[in-house]
């Protein structure tokens, strides 16, 4: 079956620094891949998506993120952070096959915060 | 320029009144979802629509249920809320199924509250 790890809940960074999100999927084939953020009490906002091709995928707000199949990882990174980051990161994988191919499967989510 | 609406954003209800959640498009998609979302929890697909045809999840439970009158517009009904129903609903569109390599856009969200 599919699934997705995140496998940190939370995650504190300093306004300025350097962040990497962590996201592994369990899946077949090529999956497709996504990246959706969440602020409190708000819908969710797709930062990026890996459909195929490059492997290195460029999102907005300065995001990016790489697939890298060997490692089944497609972890989400942003050079320098900015206090308005500070929201829920959601990683999920279309269902391609199976009874629900309407689904995306989510991780768990790793809420950021982001120190002054 | 809203694409996903929901109405309302905040809904009480009392536990075991009926209540409809609002959803509506306009990017003319073909497909609507309904993802269910509780505390600090990833969105749970509850069903969704393909143009017309229903597409229920196994494991909804049969308090739910929905009606899409037309493109535009999808309703989430919960028959007989309960406690363990309060939770933040979230509405999402795509122009096709997540296997044909499209994206799905969602609206900002009911939050249910039962009293």
């Amino acid at each position: 079956a599919q699934s997705v790890t995140q496998p940190d809940i939370h995650i504190t960074v300093s306004e300025g620094a350097s962040l990497e999100l962590r996201c592994n999927y369990s899946y077949g084939a090529t999956p497709y891949l996504f990246w959706y953020v969440q602020s409190p009490g708000q819908g969710l906002q797709l930062l990026l998506k890996y459909f195929s091709g490059d492997t290195l995928v460029q999102g907005i707000k300065g995001f990016e993120a790489e697939f890298k199949r060997s490692q089944s990882s497609f972890n989400l990174r942003k050079p320098s952070v900015h206090w308005s980051d500070a929201a829920e990161y959601f990683c999920a994988v279309g269902a391609v096959y199976g009874g629900s191919q309407g689904n995306l499967i989510f991780g768990k989510g790793t809420k950021l915060s982001v120190k002054p | 320029d809203a694409m996903v609406i929901q109405n309302p954003r905040y809904q009480v209800t009392q536990f075991g009144k009926p209540v409809t959640l609002s959803c509506s498009q306009t990017l003319n998609h073909n497909v609507m979802y309904w993802y269910q979302q509780k505390s600090s929890q990833a969105p749970k697909l509850l069903f969704h629509y393909y143009d017309k045809d229903f597409n229920n999840e196994a494991d909804t439970p049969d308090n739910f249920q929905s009606r899409r009158p037309n493109t535009s517009f999808c309703f989430l009904d919960i028959r007989s809320p309960g406690l363990g129903d309060a939770a933040m609903y979230l509405c999402a569109t795509s122009r096709d199924l997540v296997r044909q390599g499209t994206e799905q856009y969602f609206g900002p969200g009911t939050r249910l509250t039962v009293t």
